[in-house]
């Protein structure tokens, strides 16, 4: 079966350091792949995505995200944190020409100290 | 434009009891998406409907789960005899068309059994 991880279950930063955030899928197929937050109390917004073309997306606050697709992979970055992006972040997938069911991460928890 | 309306946002029941979860999708939207997260889990899909069809509820357990989504009013999903285990975050999202790339999530409705 498909399946999303997310190395990191919780990371604590500093205010101003980098972050990255790993994410891997396990499929041989063409997939969409995309970055959604939860902050406190709020529902999932979608941060960023990847449909084709230039594998280094931009999406919104300052993220970006680079799909590598010899590594299945669709890591999040972002230069300097803020302590507003404290948050839980997912990783997922949805299968190219599928019902359209997103396939999750685990998620990762980021906690910005100021 | 609204966004995804889901009520109520929390939902305490006793064992045994039934639980309704409504969720009205974004206007236009006619494609319905139920995720389910449990405590430290991501969103694991359950069905995905359209007006007046089930297409896609691989996810749904298959006791005691139903969902619809009616040709007038929100999407219900179902869930009867409620056990401890059912206690989670339960996740509408919404797209235009079922190979829709993007999906919009509402706020969740947490249910409690108690």
């Amino acid at each position: 079966a498909q399946s999303v991880s997310q190395h990191n279950h919780h990371v604590i930063l500093s205010e101003a350091a980098s972050l990255e955030l790993g994410c891997n899928y396990s499929y041989g197929g063409t997939v969409n792949l995309f970055w959604y937050v939860q902050y406190p109390g709020q529902h999932l917004q979608l941060l960023l995505k990847y449909f084709s073309g230039d594998p280094l997306v931009k999406g919104i606050k300052g993220f970006e995200a680079e799909f590598i697709k010899s590594k299945f992979s669709f890591n999040l970055r972002k230069p300097s944190v803020q302590w507003s992006d404290t948050a839980e972040y997912f990783c997922a997938v949805k299968i190219w020409g599928s019902q359209g069911n997103l396939i999750f991460g685990k998620g990762t928890k980021l906690s910005v100290k100021p | 434009n609204a966004g995804v309306m889901q009520n109520p946002r929390h939902l305490v029941r006793r064992r045994g009891q039934e639980a309704r979860l409504r969720c009205s999708p974004m206007k236009g939207h006619s494609h319905v998406y139920w995720y389910r997260q449990l405590p430290e889990e991501g969103l694991k899909f359950m069905v995905y409907l359209q007006k007046e069809n089930i297409i896609d509820e691989s996810g749904m357990p298959k006791e005691r789960f139903s969902a619809e989504f009616p040709k007038e009013g929100p999407s219900i999903l179902r869930i009867q005899q409620v056990v401890r285990g059912d206690s989670a975050a339960y996740f509408c999202a919404s797209s235009p068309t079922g190979d829709s790339y993007e999906q919009y999530f509402g706020p969740g409705t947490r249910l409690t059994v108690t």
